[in-house]
Formats: structure tokens, C-alpha cells, sequence
């Protein structure tokens, strides 16, 4: 059976500080790991991996693939208080479709 | 905003009702996801579609069922409705079938069953 797994399932941090987020992910046909950021309502997509070993960047963020070891790590640097909010790591796997398998996400909590 | 638009936000209803959910995705998308997220399950894929055709299904319930009209907009047809039923329910498109698309979702539906 397919499945995705995020560690740690919480966290608490402070602002400034570096956080890493984990998922590891065991599927069948693996096509690409989604990396999303949900705070009140909808997920908001940060990064779609696909290559082992690039570094995917967006300003504080970044997230990168390993495809041997199946899993991939989101860092955030330098946190601030609107950084709280759960990150989920999603993988898309199977023959045809774009079905997204689920972890169950890393609440993370920066405090001021 | 992701430019997926669903209505209505809210709905409460009664066990066994039916209620029909909508979503249109971004312009040029041509496949809608439908995803089913409660406390204790998590984010789960119910079903998707492309360019109007069924692509992929998961474990979406027999009382459940979906399509995507010739517009592209798409609707989730929720029927026998139970007390477990009650999550929220969003909808995602992407550009193509799937495999290095991405995917963005709109704001959900959030259901109660009572």
C-alpha cells in the first residue's frame, strides 16, 4: 500500500530559528513529491519535485529530493510567526493520473 | 489566491440528503481533482478528472459520484449523506494529466451533516 509519512508530526520553534521537515514517502511508480503549506483553509502549493539531488528555492524555503533513499526534507530559515501552519508533503504516483497520497502533515508553531 | 474557485463554502445538511458541490479550475486547466480532508483521515484523492474523461479514481464511496462538464467546471454529487460525511472537500486542477503537474486547490467546501 502506498504511503507517505511526515516527521515530526508537531513542532515549536522561535522566530529566527531553523527548521527542517520531513517525509519520507514508500509508493509504486513514483512521478513527483508536492511540498504544500495549509494554514486556515486551502493548501498553497511551495514546491513540485521530481530530480534527485536539486535544491528547489523559494526565499526562506527550500526542499530537496532523494530518490534512493525516498524521502525529501522542506528547511525553513530564519522563521517568522507567519510561517505557523501545517506543511504537508504530498506524492503522486501510479500509472496515469495525478493522484496526490497525503502525509498527515507537520504543524509547525513559530512563537514571537 | 489560486484562481479555483468552489461553491458554496458552507453547507449544512441532513442525513440522507443529497447535495452537489461545484468547482471551476484555473483558466486552461483541463483537470479537476476532488480531495476529501477530516480530522482523523487526513487529506484523501477521491477522484479526478481530465479534459471531461475519468482518470483516476480512489476510494470515493458508491454514494459518491462526479463529473466534469464540457466547460471544464466539474461537479461532486454527494448522496445517502451520513454523519461521517461531514469534512471539507476541495477541488484542485492542474494543467495536464498528472505526473509533473502541479496542483492547486481551491478554498473547500465545508460540509456538515447533521
Amino acid at each position: 500500500e502506498d504511503k507517505v509519512v511526515q516527521s515530526p508530526l508537531s513542532l515549536v520553534v522561535h522566530e529566527g530559528d531553523t527548521v527542517t521537515l520531513n517525509c519520507s514517502y514508500e509508493v509504486t511508480n513514483f512521478r513527483s513529491l508536492l511540498w504544500y503549506k495549509q494554514e486556515k483553509k486551502a493548501p498553497t502549493f511551495l514546491f513540485m519535485l521530481t530530480s534527485s539531488g536539486i535544491e528547489k528555492k523559494s526565499g526562506r524555503l527550500s526542499s530537496i529530493l532523494d530518490k534512493k533513499e525516498l524521502f525529501s526534507i522542506l528547511n525553513i530559515t530564519a522563521t517568522q510567526t507567519g510561517d505557523s501552519a501545517v506543511y504537508l508533503c504530498a506524492v503522486e504516483a501510479g500509472n496515469q493520473g495525478g493522484k496526490l497520497i497525503f502525509g498527515q502533515g507537520t504543524e509547525l508553531s513559530v512563537k514571537p | 489566491d489560486s484562481g479555483v474557485t468552489q461553491t458554496p463554502k458552507h453547507l449544512i445538511t441532513a442525513t440522507g440528503q443529497r447535495v452537489t458541490l461545484r468547482c471551476s479550475p484555473r483558466s486552461g486547466d483541463l483537470s479537476v481533482y476532488w480531495y476529501q480532508q477530516s480530522l482523523d483521515q487526513g487529506l484523501q484523492f477521491l477522484i479526478q478528472y481530465y479534459n471531461g474523461e475519468e482518470r483516476a479514481k480512489g476510494n470515493i464511496l458508491e454514494r459518491f459520484s462526479a463529473q466534469q462538464f464540457p466547460d471544464l467546471h466539474s461537479e461532486l454529487n454527494l448522496s445517502s449523506l451520513e454523519l461521517g460525511d461531514s469534512a471539507l472537500y476541495f477541488c484542485a486542477s492542474s494543467v495536464g494529466p498528472g505526473g509533473i503537474y502541479e496542483q492547486y486547490f481551491g478554498p473547500g467546501t465545508r460540509l456538515t451533516v447533521t
